[in-house]
Order: C-alpha cells, then sequence, then structure tokens
C-alpha cells in the first residue's frame, strides 16, 4: 500500500544535541508538511515543500529546519533541542498545495524525547 | 478571524450509545472540511470529508457528518460507540481563501465506557 512511513517510531535526544527525523512517501505527492504536536494539543504546522518550493509557518523556531532531496523524502532538523522540543512529529503529504479534495495523509509520527 | 472550534474537550459515552462530537467553524465562505481520529501515540488518519458534494458524508468505521452552512458546524456522528472508537478526534478545515494548509481544531477525546 502506499504510504507514509516515519524514523524512527520513538527518538531520545540529549538536550543541544542535534537531531534528524525523516520521512518518506511512495504516494509521488507533491507536497510533504512538518506539523509539531505537543501532549494533548492539536498538531501545529512547522513547514511545508511545495515540490522543491520551501515554506516555513512564521512562528517555527529557527532551531528547527528541514531538507526535501527529493520527492519521496524529507526530513526535519532540530539543531539545539530543548527541553520544550519534546513532542510528537508529524510528516504528511497531499497530492497538491490545496490538498482541498483528498485532505493530508500522515505517517505514525515520531516521539522525541528530549533528556 | 476565520476559527474553527470543537465543544467538548473531552466527551464520555457507553458502549452502544450514540456519539456525537461537534465543530463549528466561522468564516463567511464554507471551507473544506475534514475529520480525522488519533490513536494513542500513532499518527492521523482520515475519517471521512466535506468537499462542497453531498452534505451528509459518510466515512470510515460507521462515522458520519453533516455539513450544515446555516449552522456553520460539521458534526461527527455514530450511531452506536464501540470501544475501539475510543481515540483523540480532530476536526481540521482548508481554508478558501489563499493557499492556506490544513489548520486542526483543538481535538476532542472519546472515552467509550463498558
Amino acid at each position: 500500500d502506499a504510504m507514509v512511513i516515519q524514523n524512527p517510531r520513538y527518538q531520545v535526544t540529549q538536550f543541544g544535541k542535534p537531531v534528524t527525523l525523516s520521512c518518506s512517501q511512495t504516494l509521488n505527492h507533491n507536497v510533504m508538511y512538518w506539523y509539531q504536536q505537543k501532549s494533548s494539543q492539536a498538531p501545529k504546522l512547522l513547514f511545508h515543500y511545495y515540490d522543491k518550493d520551501f515554506n516555513n509557518e512564521a512562528d517555527t523556531p529557527d532551531n528547527f529546519q528541514s531538507r526535501r532531496p527529493n520527492t519521496s523524502f524529507c526530513f526535519l532538523d532540530i539543531r539545539s533541542p530543548g527541553l520544550g522540543d519534546a513532542a510528537m512529529y508529524l510528516c504528511a503529504t497531499s497530492r497538491d498545495r490545496r490538498g482541498r479534495l483528498e485532505g493530508y495523509t500522515f505517517g505514525s509520527g515520531t516521539r522525541l524525547t528530549v533528556v | 478571524a476565520q476559527s474553527v472550534t470543537q465543544l467538548g474537550s473531552h466527551v464520555s459515552v457507553s458502549e452502544g450509545a450514540l456519539v456525537l462530537l461537534r465543530c463549528n467553524y466561522s468564516s463567511s465562505v464554507p471551507p473544506y472540511l475534514f475529520w480525522y481520529v488519533q490513536y494513542p501515540n500513532q499518527g492521523l488518519q482520515l475519517l471521512l470529508k466535506y468537499t462542497s458534494a453531498a452534505t451528509l458524508v459518510k466515512g470510515i468505521n460507521g462515522f458520519e457528518a453533516e455539513f450544515k452552512k446555516s449552522e456553520t458546524s460539521f458534526h461527527l456522528t455514530k450511531p452506536s460507540a464501540h470501544m475501539s472508537d475510543a481515540a483523540e478526534y480532530f476536526c481540521a478545515v482548508i481554508w478558501n481563501s489563499g493557499n492556506t494548509p490544513l489548520v486542526f481544531g483543538k481535538g476532542t477525546r472519546l472515552s467509550v465506557i463498558a
């Protein structure tokens, strides 16, 4: 089945140590998104790629960066994780820029713990 | 300002009872509307979507939702709750103006009591 795959499912990192989360998709969708979801909260969009065009949300901290080397893969880099960055990170895709008609397809998420 | 509101952060129902989860939006033009479900430590799964076709939308797992423009609502229902329905439910919208992405309501946690 076509899907969105996130690795790893659980990631533990040390305070201040750079960490990278990965996402791959077999849907051949043009748009890939990264959401942050803190405990008991709604997912919050960090940024998205429309093809190779990067779009950062205005309130996304500089500590968070992303790379999309090709259509299938997208990475979330946290340069210096703080305790406040502990969260579930969700990758999603949509066929087109708006995703209106089909919605987004989400991966299973990566739960990040900062120690 | 545009907004999406889910009434009730926590809803508890007995097994076999009706499930009703409320979602209202605020915008001059109806948005595209979605309901997602999230099980513990999992990603989000699309339950159903409203994209301006039929106002009564049927989704997976026996859920359905009705779009009511006059009430600016898109409430999620299921006639008979099952224990496996216990999860977090998010109403989400894509506004019709601009290129804004999917935005979520705050979510409603559904508990099902045996």
